[in-house]
């Protein structure tokens, strides 16, 4: 699977929109581009994925860039709750495989 | 609906001691993973089961690791003669083709 790269901590105010980038130089056309996040003592959950279309769901949206090379995960009004560690993963839509999880970016929501 | 659960939460063992650890996933769910991670690492896959079948056990990090799912539901990860470096949080996650639920994984201490 490509690699990614994420900053690895960011800050942002409760209620402001928190943006998170990601960086898949390496992703290949058939690769989709996957959002999960990790709170503390508890295991990843499931955000977004998509393959090039920008998406949106109730947790949040997913810009990709047309070259594909970069996206951008949403939260448009953080709140305290969101503070967790969100990983960025590129994937082939191809039946159950495994995640290949870089460090992620530790993302604190501010009072 | 129940997620996926672990037990236990929470193993001590003393470096030498076997280990088992147990993974109940969604019902119905064909995929199952096993992943490690390290403090401030992102979970690394060890195994991944298709029903009662083992198809990778790539990641498993010595002959010490075995996994089983005997009859394609419950799965149990056995770690023998454990090590102070086997000390991680252990997820158990099962899956659809699109997305992988996981478990709130097993913290384990070697001392």
């Amino acid at each position: 699977d490509a690699k990614t790269t994420q900053p690895p901590s960011m800050d942002c105010a409760e209620g402001r929109a928190a943006n998170l980038p990601c960086n898949h130089s390496t992703i290949s056309g058939n690769e989709y581009v996957y959002w999960y996040r990790q709170i503390h003592s508890q295991g990843p959950q499931y955000i977004i994925h998509g393959l090039k279309n920008n998406e949106t769901n109730e947790m949040a949206s997913l810009i990709i860039t047309e070259d594909r090379k970069s996206s951008t995960l949403i939260l448009p009004h953080a709140t305290l709750r969101d503070t967790a560690v969100y990983y960025c993963i590129v994937r082939v839509l191809r039946g159950a495989q495994k995640l290949v999880f870089g460090q992620g970016t530790r993302l604190t929501i501010n009072p | 609906g129940a997620g996926v659960s672990q037990s236990p939460r929470y193993k001590v063992a003393k470096r030498g001691q076997d280990v088992a650890l147990r993974c109940d996933p969604i019902s119905g769910h064909v995929s199952l993973f096993w992943y490690q991670q390290a403090l401030g690492q992102g979970p690394e896959f060890l195994t991944y089961f298709q029903n009662e079948a083992q198809l990778d056990k790539s990641g498993l990090p010595s002959d010490r690791f075995f996994a089983e799912r005997p009859e394609g539901s419950v799965s149990t990860l056995k770690i023998q003669r454990t090590q102070q470096e086997d000390s991680a949080v252990y997820l158990c996650a099962s899956s659809t083709d699109n997305e992988q639920f996981f478990g709130p994984g097993t913290r384990l201490t070697v001392l």
